[in-house]
């Protein structure tokens, strides 16, 4: 079954304003990353997210992690034209699985 | 640049073709990864190699043949494919296989005619 699911599946924002996406998972985790892909090429890696932290920043973006509800945030501010793409959060299956399992992601249309 | 590379980037086949994908990744990893991405489906793994030995084969049909002949280099043999096979294949690298950071090529389109 699928571990990361996103909410929104597609967001559509005026530049300037915040963007936040959810992600929600079914198992315990190590961690849990938030990558970013533009149309029809790979994945980037933006910010990983261990189980005893509780929020992380780096630049614009702003990543929570409640692992009590099994749900992280991910939040871009002054978002950017340049911010369009695919956002997708991938977890671990904790201790039982060494891979990771990637959601069905977010598109994010930041219009100029 | 990600530090992995694929090719080719795009490749159209008939059904009854042999293709071959390649990654190479410059990072210096031990562990590497086949992704498939079609249409409107979450991100599914086909394949990990670690330290060169395969560690993990998702259900994949044999029509799809991995190879890892050193821990810098992948390939994805592709023979008898099926139209629903096409997508976007993405290969990734991470230091050692598991949980941590992954790095993506920026994939080979294949369309099955």
């Amino acid at each position: 079954s699928q571990q990361g699911e996103e909410d929104p599946q597609a967001l559509s924002i005026q530049e300037g304003e915040n963007a936040t996406m959810n992600c929600s998972y079914k198992t315990s985790i190590n961690n849990l990353q938030w990558y970013r892909q533009n149309s029809g090429r790979g994945l980037v890696h933006l910010i990983l997210i261990r189980s005893n932290e509780r929020e992380k920043h780096s630049g614009r973006l702003r990543v929570t992690l409640d692992t009590s509800k099994k749900s992280s945030s991910l939040l871009i501010t002054a978002s950017r034209a340049a911010d369009t793409a695919s956002y997708f959060c991938a977890t671990d299956g904790g201790d039982s699985s060494y891979k990771l399992i990637f959601g069905s992601g977010t598109r994010l249309l930041v219009r100029p | 640049e990600t530090g992995v590379t694929q090719t080719p980037r795009h490749l159209v086949m008939g059904m009854t073709n042999k293709k071959s994908l390649k990654c190479e990744q410059h990072l210096g990893h031990n562990a590497m990864y086949w992704y498939k991405q079609s249409a409107k489906k979450p991100l599914e793994l086909m394949f990990v190699y670690n330290f060169k030995e395969q560690t993990e084969n998702n259900s994949v049909p044999s029509r799809f043949s991995p190879e890892c002949p050193n821990s810098s280099h992948l390939f994805l043999h592709l023979h008898t494919l099926q139209p629903e096979d096409s997508a976007l294949y993405l290969c990734a690298s991470s230091q050692e296989e598991g949980r941590e950071t992954q790095y993506f090529g920026p994939g080979t389109r294949l369309l099955v005619l």
